[in-house]
């Protein structure tokens, strides 16, 4: 069965520094998707970055990465020069692409950006 | 820009009560979802649809029923509402296109049964 797991359940980073979010998956498929939400204290679900499982690069979206290890299955969340703004929960899903459209998520991260 | 509209920001029901969470999407999207939001849980998926009159279960569908008559609109139904039904419910939509499709959501409900 899918399962997405985020071990971090809060962390702190000081503002302008790098912040590598976890996530490992696990899955039998080998055609799957992985995605990264944020969402703020606000409510809204923000879409971030995604990563194919066939895709030979990391994702990248402005300050945003994905490293993404296969062989490892972790899809790391990077989060480059960090800013206030980016205190938020962090959220990492998967679908599976064989066969079903579900998309099931982690726990999430809350990140704390620090001034 | 896909829009996913959630009728109720807040809702307060008492226990016993039949409610009904309504999610309406204007992108023409196939598949829609609704997901409960617990702190340390995350989301978990409750009910999918991924054409009109088509739905499946997700991870924890026992307590909800959903209806999906038209394309643009999925709702989520609580036969009797309980305590153990407070929680953030999020709809959301996508595409089936492209592997990559996110999910597109709406702004949630934060429903309370007392």
């Amino acid at each position: 069965a899918q399962k997405i797991t985020q071990t971090q359940p809060g962390m702190f980073v000081q503002e302008k520094e790098a912040v590598t979010l976890d996530c490992t998956y696990d899955t039998s498929d080998p055609s799957y998707g992985l995605f990264w939400y944020k969402q703020p204290s606000s409510g809204e679900m923000i879409f971030l970055i995604y990563q194919g499982s066939y895709d030979q690069q990391n994702a990248t979206e402005g300050r945003y990465s994905l490293n993404f290890q296969k062989a490892r299955k972790s899809a790391n969340l990077v989060i480059s020069a960090s800013q206030l703004g980016d205190s938020a929960m962090y959220f990492c899903a998967m679908r599976e692409l064989s066969g079903t459209y579900k998309y099931i998520f982690g726990t999430g991260t809350r990140l704390k950006v620090l001034a | 820009d896909v829009k996913v509209t959630q009728s109720s920001r807040y809702l307060v029901k008492r226990t016993g009560e039949k409610v009904f969470l309504e999610c309406v999407q204007d992108m023409d999207h196939e598949n829609m979802f609704w997901y409960r939001q617990d702190p340390g849980l995350g989301l978990r998926l409750i009910y999918f649809s991924y054409d009109v009159k088509m739905k499946e279960k997700g991870d924890i569908p026992e307590g909800y029923s959903v209806s999906r008559e038209k394309k643009e609109r999925f709702s989520l139904i609580l036969e009797s509402a309980s305590t153990n039904q407070t929680s953030m419910y999020l709809c959301a939509s996508s595409s089936p296109d492209r592997g990559g499709s996110p999910l597109h959501f709406g702004n949630g409900t934060r429903l309370t049964v007392t």
